[in-house]
Order: structure tokens, then C-alpha cells, then sequence
């Protein structure tokens, strides 16, 4: 049981290039989330899915697209890389009878 | 909207001092409220929970209790030990808003030996 994985690990991207965040949990779980932790802010939701098909946008979606792909996977694409886009990125999912959401370990990206 | 606000670290600890973060929340609904854990290169970890008022999650050595007159959550524990140094965050959870997670800051804690 691998919990929430994510790939790559780290990535170091030049502006204006594009790139797809792998995320997939073994628990079954109906929700996944994708959120961004920038020094001093927490973690900031980008986008979420509610259930395979549904996808719905979180605080800071502005460069970002998402897909589902099947209950397992939610992916996270960056279109056009901008130097604004450096974070370390988490994908969560959630258990839906107790709300607790399952955190991967990240993908540390840079954008020059 | 909802929010969390969270006491403002480092904080830096000797081993064996006790240990309290802050934190309090603004919420429209009645919210299920959460402390997160992140040691150094790692993502967060559920550390405990409260689901409704006056409930104390506990793990670990750490408590919290969720108040609803005053809309807080502290975190405390009575000992801490080098190993408890990570990031803590607050966070809350709105049966309003699809049960998306909002966070605070985040609170730096360093347990010297």
C-alpha cells in the first residue's frame, strides 16, 4: 500500500516550457487535490476533483490545467512555465467518511 | 471566506519544555479542524483531529481541543523531544466548500537537545 505517489521528484524547468506532475493514490479515495506551498504561505489550493470526471478550480488556478484520468490519477499540467511557478507541489487525497486528506511527498520544481 | 491564522515561528525549544502553537479560524460553517505535521524534505502527515466543538484530538504526546466560542485550536504537548522538530500547520475543513483543506502558515518548530 503506497499511500500517494508523485513524479518526478524535482524538476528544474526554463520559462515558457511545459510539463506534466504525476500524481496516483492506491486508497480508493474519490477526492484528490493538487496544492502549491510557497515560504510563509502554507499550502494554497490550485485545483480539486471531487470524483472520477469532475474537476473544479481552488484558489490559485491561473497557469495550471488538471486532468483525472481514472479514480487512481490526477494529473497537473503547466502549459507555459513561469518563474511565479516555483513551489514545491503536494497531491492529496481524501477519505470520505472521515475527511482526512493523505498527503504524497512533492515535487520540488524551479522555474528559470 | 474561511481562513486560519497561526502563530508566527520559529519557535525553539530546549528538550522536555512545553510546547503550545496558536491557532484560530474563521469558518461559515461548522467546520472539521486538523494539525498537519511536515518534517524537513517530507510531505505533511495528519498529526490529530476534532470533527465538533469541545472535541480533543490527541497522537503522540500532542492535544488540541476545538473551541467554538473563542474559534480556536491550539496545539500543545507537555514534553517535547528533539524529534518533534518539523513544520506544524493548522488547517480547517468546510462542509461548504467541497471539504477543501485551508491552511495556515505553518509554524517552524526546533527542539534543542
Amino acid at each position: 500500500n503506497a499511500g500517494v505517489t508523485q513524479t518526478p521528484k524535482f524538476q528544474v524547468l526554463k520559462t515558457g516550457q511545459s510539463m506534466t506532475l504525476q500524481c496516483a493514490q492506491d486508497m480508493n479515495h474519490n477526492s484528490m487535490y493538487w496544492y502549491r506551498q510557497d515560504p510563509g504561505m502554507g499550502l494554497r489550493l490550485i485545483y480539486y476533483s471531487a470524483s472520477e470526471g469532475t474537476t473544479d478550480k481552488g484558489e490559485v488556478p491561473n497557469g495550471y490545467n488538471v486532468s483525472r484520468l481514472n479514480k487512481r490519477e490526477f494529473s497537473l499540467r503547466l502549459e507555459s512555465a513561469a518563474p511565479s511557478q516555483t513551489s514545491v507541489y503536494f497531491c492529496a487525497s481524501m477519505a470520505s467518511a472521515s475527511y482526512e486528506q493523505y498527503f504524497g511527498p512533492g515535487t520540488r520544481l524551479t522555474v528559470t | 471566506g474561511d481562513s486560519v491564522t497561526q502563530m508566527e515561528g520559529p519557535v525553539t525549544l530546549s528538550e522536555e519544555a512545553f510546547l503550545t502553537i496558536n491557532c484560530t479560524y474563521t469558518a461559515t460553517g461548522y467546520p472539521s479542524l486538523f494539525w498537519y505535521v511536515q518534517y524537513p524534505g517530507e510531505g505533511l502527515q495528519l498529526l490529530l483531529k476534532a470533527t465538533k466543538a469541545d472535541d480533543k484530538g490527541s497522537n503522540k504526546g500532542f492535544e488540541a481541543t476545538y473551541r467554538k466560542e473563542t474559534t480556536s485550536f491550539h496545539l500543545e504537548k507537555g514534553s517535547v523531544q528533539v524529534s518533534d522538530s518539523a513544520v506544524y500547520f493548522c488547517a480547517l475543513s468546510d462542509p461548504g466548500s467541497a471539504r477543501q483543506l485551508t491552511f495556515g502558515s505553518g509554524t517552524q518548530l526546533t527542539v534543542l537537545p
